[in-house]
């Protein structure tokens, strides 16, 4: 079992919709990632939180909106989407907060299963 | 800007024979790599991760990783591949400065085992 719960797992939404995708993780990790994996292609990196503030916001289109309402929970709000959106969308964790420390961890990213995501 | 080749896209091996999946990374200095698998319709799990330290790096499941300074490699090996090998391997690379926010993820390997 995963220690990162993303819900819902699977997902479908018209191009008109508003929904959200949920993320989240009782490992106490302070940074959290949002990532986007297109079918036989590797997660690309969307967002990073630290402390619970965006820290890296890696050129997303704004019909992407990232929430991180307390150091457990990391949303994705999504408003007028493509259909080239559809996609599996990945949470993960880190302990190891962002432009914190010397960069010498012991701890990578915890990944969730993801939310399948389909734009009509 | 760091990167990562992982030069064969699929790979196919019999239950029981050996296994190597390349991974080569490109960066200015010695980063920290991992290697993740991904079973369909599912998050990745960290097989293995190299920091420092001993250059032969022991994971999970049987799978070892050997870091190879001069040929920027970071091979992943194991000995007597079992069918619930099969899966999507990722080699990944992130900076060894400031954390993990960017981890570059290579294009994956897809395993396939047949009997």
């Amino acid at each position: 079992d995963t220690e990162v719960t993303q819900t819902p797992k699977h997902l479908v939404m018209g191009m008109t919709n508003k929904k959200s995708l949920k993320c989240e993780q009782h490992m106490g990790h302070r940074a959290m990632y949002w990532y986007k994996q297109k079918a036989k292609k590797p997660p690309e990196l969307m967002f990073v939180y630290s402390y619970e503030k965006l820290s890296i916001n890696e050129s997303v289109p704004s019909r992407f909106s990232p929430e991180c309402p307390n150091s457990s929970l990391l949303n994705l709000h999504l408003h007028a989407l493509q259909p080239e959106d559809s996609a599996l969308y990945l949470c993960a964790s880190s302990p190891i907060p962002l432009l914190q420390g010397t960069g010498v961890g012991n701890s990578p990213l915890h990944f969730g299963n993801g939310t399948r995501l389909t734009v009509t | 800007a760091q990167s990562v080749t992982q030069p064969d896209i699929h790979i196919t091996v019999s239950e029981g024979a050996s296994l190597e999946l390349r991974c080569n990374y490109s960066y200015g200095a010695t980063p920290y790599l991992f290697w993740y698998v991904q079973s369909p319709g599912q998050g990745l799990q960290l097989l293995l991760k190299y920091f420092s330290g001993d250059t032969l790096v022991q994971g999970i499941k049987g799978f070892e990783a050997e870091f190879k300074r001069s040929q920027s490699s970071f091979n992943l090996r194991k000995p007597s591949v079992h069918w619930s090998d099969a899966a999507e391997y990722f080699c990944a690379v992130a900076p060894n400065s400031g954390g993990y926010q960017k981890v570059t993820f290579g294009i994956g390997t897809k395993l396939q085992v047949i009997p």
